[in-house]
Formats: C-alpha cells, structure tokens, sequence
C-alpha cells in the first residue's frame, strides 16, 4: 500500500501569505496526486489533479506541483475563504489520503 | 447537475449490519467508477471500497475487507454498501463519490453518519 504523509498537520497563516503544504509519499509514482479542501461539515472539494491541473472553477491562488514521492500544493495569496483542511490523495494505485493539514488564522 | 445523495444511516449495534445507499443524478451512471470514503468526525478521510461502472470489479481497504460489500445498479444509479460485523471504529460519516477514468473524486455527496454502539 501507498502511505501518503502530509506536513504540517496545521498551519497558522494570515490573509495575504503564501501557503505550502507537502505531500510525501512512501513509493515514487508518477503525477496521479490530487489535492482537495474540505470545511466543516462540508464534504472535501477537488482542487488540483494528476499533481499540477487546476480543477474547473478553482482560483487561479491555487497550484500544485512535484512527482516521484514529494508534491506541494501552495496558494499564492491566502484569501478568508481558504481557512479549511486540506488533503492529498494519491490514485496510482487504489486511493489512498494523506492525515490532512488544518490551515488556521494567525 | 451531478447531484449524489446518501441514504440509509444510523445507529447500530456492534456486530450488526447497515445498508448505504447512494442516489445519483445529473450524469450517465454506468460509465462512472464509484467508491465510498468514511471519515470518523474530527479526523482524516479514509477510502473504504470502489467499483467499476460495471460493476464487475470491487476493491476494498483492508480495514473493512470481508465484512463489507459494495454493488451498484445501473438501472436505477443507484450505489450500495452492504456493512456487516460492524464495530465501533466503523463509526464515521460515509460519502460516496464518483471519479473518471484515472481521475480523483470530482463530485461527493453530502455524507451519512453511522454510529456503531451499544
């Protein structure tokens, strides 16, 4: 099985910073990395896929990057709405989630 | 509009069993693989089970293999798991979401929260 490990587990940021939240994987794969955020109560959102493609009707604040068994998801400039969990998800092989990062207000 | 609706949740004792049902609409049901994924309230997203559109191939997580069945009825797009010998690490909200050919989930329901307890 493919473990996926997210760090940090939380992150303490303000409107306006740049975000990065890393995604290791325990074997090297090729780009079938996904990135989602999920709100409270909320089912997760699909931001980023196969690594670096931006989900129809996510903003532009959001990119991703990386292969092999190290990926980043950043957004550029952190907006009110984008205090929420984030998590990766590789499907090279089956599907498996990374333990998520919170992104909190400093 | 791709719209997935669960059903079917609730409390249960340990041992027993539950059947979830998701209801989709809004696209062509057969041509979608489709999997369930849990998660335990304030915690991680866990992928439980997946099938093939046409339902001829399942996969499992090793965690609910043999106690869990999934299926689907194309007929009525409609997606099932079957849940028996459930344990109270079982409690969760499940969500059922749909992905594309090597594509991630791109549309989820709303989730249904099971409670296994005495």
């Amino acid at each position: 099985d493919i473990q996926m490990t997210q760090s940090p587990s939380t992150l303490s940021a303000s409107v306006g910073d740049r975000v990065t939240i890393t995604c290791r994987a325990s074997q090297s794969f090729s780009s079938w990395l996904a990135w989602y955020q999920q709100k409270p109560g909320k089912a997760p959102k699909l931001l980023i896929y196969k690594a670096s493609s931006l989900e129809s009707g996510v903003p532009s604040r959001f990119s991703g990057s990386g292969s092999g068994t190290e990926f980043t998801l950043t957004i550029s400039s952190l907006q009110p709405d984008d205090f929420a969990t984030y998590y990766c998800q590789q499907y090279n092989r089956l599907w498996t989630f990374g333990q998520g990062t919170k992104v909190e207000i400093k | 509009e791709v719209h997935l609706l669960e059903s079917g949740g609730g409390l249960v004792q340990p041992g027993g069993s539950l059947r979830l049902s998701c209801a989709a609409s809004g696209f062509t049901f057969s041509t979608y693989a489709m999997s369930w994924v849990r998660q335990v309230p304030g915690k991680g997203l866990e992928w439980v089970s997946a099938i093939s559109g046409s339902g001829d191939t399942t996969y499992y997580a090793d965690s609910v293999k043999a106690r869990f069945t999934i299926s689907r009825d194309n007929s009525n797009n409609t997606l099932y798991v079957q849940m028996n010998s459930l344990r109270a690490d079982d409690t969760a909200v499940y969500y059922c979401s749909r992905h594309p050919p090597r594509l991630p989930f791109d549309y989820w329901g709303q989730g249904i929260l099971v409670t296994v307890s005495s």
